[in-house]
């Protein structure tokens, strides 16, 4: 079956960077275009920016333009989410999802989800 | 950005009863529309995209349509389980953005 695995999470000063992963299984993701979402405590759900099948193309919402990265391995089933700059505002529960279809960004399989902390 | 604006942020509702949630988009999004639910403690779950497809595996009493930019979740029996968060989202142009959600709680 489908699953997505998120790790990484934890307390992180601001300024500071973290590296968060999103290990997939029962699917091949070198096949699919794959998103980060992210929830405040007690919020609502953010889009935080997907990475094409390849790699090749990276979309980013504003409020992490330039400071986080994405990437991925498809040798290693795994997708990668590079945070830099950390702000207190980036505090969330961050989850990997997969998109229904390469030019649909509707997410079908997403994961637990990884806490960030990001205080002082 | 486009603004998915949902309504009402709260409904209270008793097992059996008929809801319907309502987003609507601050421009239009032609069907461009999906909605989640999400439990407690659980990460969202795909319920229905293009604006009325129902996701394999979702109940039917789940369905969803559309009126240019207002869109409407509709759960035409509540159970037990449907007691939840329930969130829009659009995805016809970038930023893909999300409504803030309906809580689904217990009457």
């Amino acid at each position: 079956q489908v699953q997505l695995v998120e790790t990484g999470g934890g307390v992180v000063q601001p300024g500071r960077s973290l590296r968060l992963s999103c290990a997939v299984s029962g699917f091949t993701l070198s096949t699919n275009v794959m998103h980060w979402v992210r929830q405040a405590p007690g919020k609502g759900l953010e889009w935080v920016g997907s990475i094409s099948y390849d790699g090749s193309n990276k979309n980013y919402a504003e409020s992490v333009n330039g400071r986080f990265t994405i990437s991925r391995d498809n040798s290693k089933n795994t997708l990668y989410l590079q945070m830099d700059n950390l702000r207190t505002e980036d505090t969330a529960l961050y989850y990997c999802a997969r998109a229904v279809m390469t030019t649909v960004p509707v997410f079908d399989y997403w994961g637990q989800g990884t806490l960030v902390t990001v205080s002082s | 950005d486009i603004q998915m604006t949902q309504s009402p942020s709260t409904l209270s509702a008793s097992v059996g009863d008929r809801v319907t949630i309502t987003c609507r988009a601050s421009q239009s999004i032609n069907t461009w529309l999906a909605w989640y639910q999400q439990r407690p403690g659980k990460a969202p779950k795909l319920l229905i995209y293009d604006a009325s497809s129902l996701e394999s595996g979702v109940p039917s009493r789940f369905s969803g349509s559309e009126s240019g930019t207002e869109f409407t979740l509709t759960v035409s029996s509540l159970q037990p389980e449907d007691f939840a968060t329930y969130y829009c989202q659009q995805y016809n142009t970038y930023p893909w953005t999300f409504g803030q959600g309906t809580k689904v709680e217990i009457k």
